[in-house]
């Protein structure tokens, strides 16, 4: 069965760490997002990826991180240098022009 | 900068009426445009795609126009139901190097029985 999986669906940090959100995909596709959205808002670009060992900033980079060693996996680190970093964090999958996979998300909470 | 303006303000509509949502974009020219819907605490799925080429787009109760002159797309619910009740969101991309998604705010459309 196809997707695209995050975990955990819940998160929770103490001020000052940094933590890691998984996202896994299984659908071959070369590309994979990383979005954030806050409450009423919509979803803003952090990192993108298109292809293995390469990735570029989106709009909101800062305080962030990623590595993409496997076509399957998209690491996303929300640093301590994050001024904010309590959201819903998405990540997707997709193939050029074509619709993206979303997974169900994963809920930061730092305090 | 690249802006796309979806209605803010949560729409109600009684089921059985026709939701128009309505999506306006500027400073750029999309090849093509996306429709995703999004349940609360779940990721957007995707709807439906239009070209640029494109006037009109049908999938069962769903209707989404393009038009590249006004910068704007519909998207049209007919005979709605309480289920249809989601955020929408709109994603106007294509036409580039990348395949760099940028997504509207969405709008809430909350369909009364």
């Amino acid at each position: 069965d196809g997707g695209i999986t995050q975990s955990p669906k819940y998160l929770f940090r103490k001020e000052g760490q940094n933590v890691t959100l998984s996202c896994e995909q299984n659908l071959n596709h070369d590309a994979m997002y990383w979005y954030r959205q806050d409450p009423g808002q919509g979803l803003r670009l952090i990192y993108y990826s298109q292809i293995v060992n390469d990735f570029q900033k989106g709009d909101i980079a800062e305080g962030y991180s990623v590595s993409r060693e496997k076509k399957e996996s998209f690491p996303l680190t929300v640093t301590s240098a994050q001024k904010n970093p309590t959201a819903f964090y998405l990540c997707a999958s997709g193939s050029y022009n074509s619709p993206l996979h979303f997974g169900n998300g994963t809920r930061l909470t730092v305090t | 900068s690249q802006k796309i303006e979806q209605n803010s303000e949560a729409l109600n509509i009684q089921e059985g009426k026709t939701a128009t949502l309505t999506c306006n974009y500027t400073n750029y020219s999309p090849a093509y445009l996306q429709w995703y819907r999004q349940d609360p605490g779940r990721g957007p799925v995707f709807l439906l795609l239009i070209r640029e080429n494109e006037k009109e787009k049908r999938k069962e109760r769903l209707k989404v126009t393009f038009d590249t002159t006004l910068k704007q797309s519909l998207f049209h619910i007919t005979a709605s139901q309480p289920a249809d009740s989601a955020t929408y969101l709109c994603a106007p991309s294509g036409g580039g190097a990348t395949n760099k998604l940028i997504f509207g705010t969405g709008t809430l459309l909350a369909v009364q029985p």
